[in-house]
């Protein structure tokens, strides 16, 4: 079974760090682009950021650049999203997904999301 | 950015019943890259369309996309008590990827 499951998720004060975990199984990892995707508390979802199957490319938001840092172990199967100088707007349901096809960006799996919580 | 915009923003139909949603982009989406997604309370989104018009794999036929340039279409053909829920649009044809505001499509 094809499967993303997150951790790392929690509480964190204003200015703090945090970093995310995204367990993949079922499938060949290291052949899949591999995103974030967040969602604040009742709202939409936005896209966080991307990196490639080898590590070598990535690409993020905005609204998250020079905060987040991306990476993945394809020898664990792992993905990472590595949060810095957190604030109230970066709370939300962090998800890691991957695209439908390697290179693609519409998203067929998903995770069931970790949870986190900026606050003082 | 290409900023999409989904009507309505809410949508109150009965089970059996036709639900067309609409989403329109702010600049042209090419290669029809653009996908729907179904969200349930406390639940990931799940790829229903993607290329605009495919539907993914396990998605039944009432599901159904289209649409081009800047304007799509979502249908379900006849509401199960299961396909009430938030619906999202997706366009991947040029970085960042934007999703819509969602249309909640709720029991009437």
């Amino acid at each position: 079974e094809v499967q993303l499951v997150e951790s790392g998720g929690g509480l964190v004060q204003p200015g703090g760090s945090l970093r995310l975990s995204c367990a993949a199984s079922g499938f060949t990892f290291s052949s899949y682009a591999m995103h974030w995707v967040r969602q604040a508390p009742g709202k939409g979802l936005e896209y966080v950021s991307v990196i490639s199957g080898n590590g070598g490319s990535t690409y993020y938001a905005n609204s998250v650049k020079g905060r987040f840092t991306i990476s993945r172990d394809n020898s664990k199967n792992t993905l990472y999203l590595q949060m810095g100088s957190l604030s109230a707007e970066d709370m939300a349901v962090y998800y890691c997904v991957r695209g439908l096809v390697p290179a693609g960006r519409a998203f067929d799996i998903w995770g069931q999301g970790t949870m986190v919580t900026v606050s003082s | 950015d290409i900023v999409l915009t989904q009507s309505p923003g809410t949508l109150s139909l009965s089970p059996g019943e036709r639900a067309t949603l609409s989403c329109r982009a702010s600049q042209s989406v090419t290669s029809s890259y653009l996908a729907w997604y179904q969200q349930k309370p406390g639940q990931a989104p799940r790829l229903l369309i993607y290329g605009a018009s495919s539907r993914a794999t396990g998605i039944p036929d009432r599901f159904s996309g289209s649409g081009s340039g800047t304007d799509f279409t979502f249908t379900i053909s006849r509401l199960e008590p299961e396909d009430f829920a938030v619906y999202y649009c997706q366009q991947y044809s040029s970085s960042p990827v934007t999703f819509g505001p969602g249309t909640k499509l709720e029991i009437k």
